[in-house]
């Protein structure tokens, strides 16, 4: 059973860079196959997909959000990371991070993680 | 960016009720949707893929279909662990989108 566990601070300053990893048991990131994606849910509001990586490092991102994320993967660890600089409040919220399938469609998530911009 | 039009944005409906919830494309997508069920304070579960394929592990009383760019998600017979928020995604093209859910309430 393929788990994904999100890790990172809670609360980031506005103006700096938010920064969350993805721990992913039960299965490998370098076996192929799989998107690992991050998705994430203003409070109250629907989901808005980050952007993903393959584990050859090949990454699609949101073209609104593509100047300030970079996502990257470190497959000795078997985790992914998430990258956002210059937050706002704008940034607050739920950020998930997840297995896509080769179709796009997201199979497992992690637990989900808040994240509140504010001084 | 493809843009998905869910509705209603809610519904109030009985134990037993058949529930349905319509998602639309602004273009086509051929079969590229999935539908998610959200709980309060979870993240969400695929339910559907592939416009009608039912996950491993899904009761059979959620069930998909489409036709054209409209897409449809029912829940045959609500039960109660079935209140929650649900929402559409296509992965037709980048950036994946999603609508903007439908939340299912006690009536």
């Amino acid at each position: 059973q393929v788990q994904l566990q999100e890790s990172g601070p809670g609360l980031v300053k506005p103006s700096q860079t938010l920064s969350l990893t993805c721990t992913v048991s039960g299965g490998s990131i370098s076996s192929g196959g799989y998107y690992w994606s991050w998705i994430r849910q203003h409070p109250g509001k629907g989901l808005e997909w980050i952007g993903h990586i393959y584990y050859s490092g090949s990454t699609y991102y949101n073209p609104s959000l593509k100047s300030r994320v970079t996502i990257s993967v470190d497959t000795s660890k078997n985790q992914f990371s998430l990258k956002l600089s210059s937050v706002t409040a704008a940034d607050t919220a739920v950020y998930y991070c997840a297995r896509a399938l080769r179709s796009g469609f997201l199979d497992y998530w992690g637990q989900g993680t808040l994240v509140t911009v504010s001084s | 960016d493809i843009q998905m039009t869910q509705s209603p944005s809610s519904v109030s409906a009985s134990v037993g009720d058949r529930v349905t919830i319509t998602c639309r494309a602004s273009q086509g997508i051929s079969s590229w949707l999935a539908w998610y069920q959200q709980k309060p304070g979870k993240a969400p579960k695929l339910l559907i893929y592939a416009a009608s394929s039912l996950q491993s592990g899904v009761p059979s009383r959620f069930s998909g279909s489409e036709s054209g760019t409209d897409f449809t998600l029912t829940i045959s017979s609500l039960q109660p662990e079935d209140f929650a928020t649900y929402y559409c995604q296509q992965s037709n093209s980048f950036p994946r989108t999603f609508g903007q859910g439908t939340k299912v309430e006690i009536k």
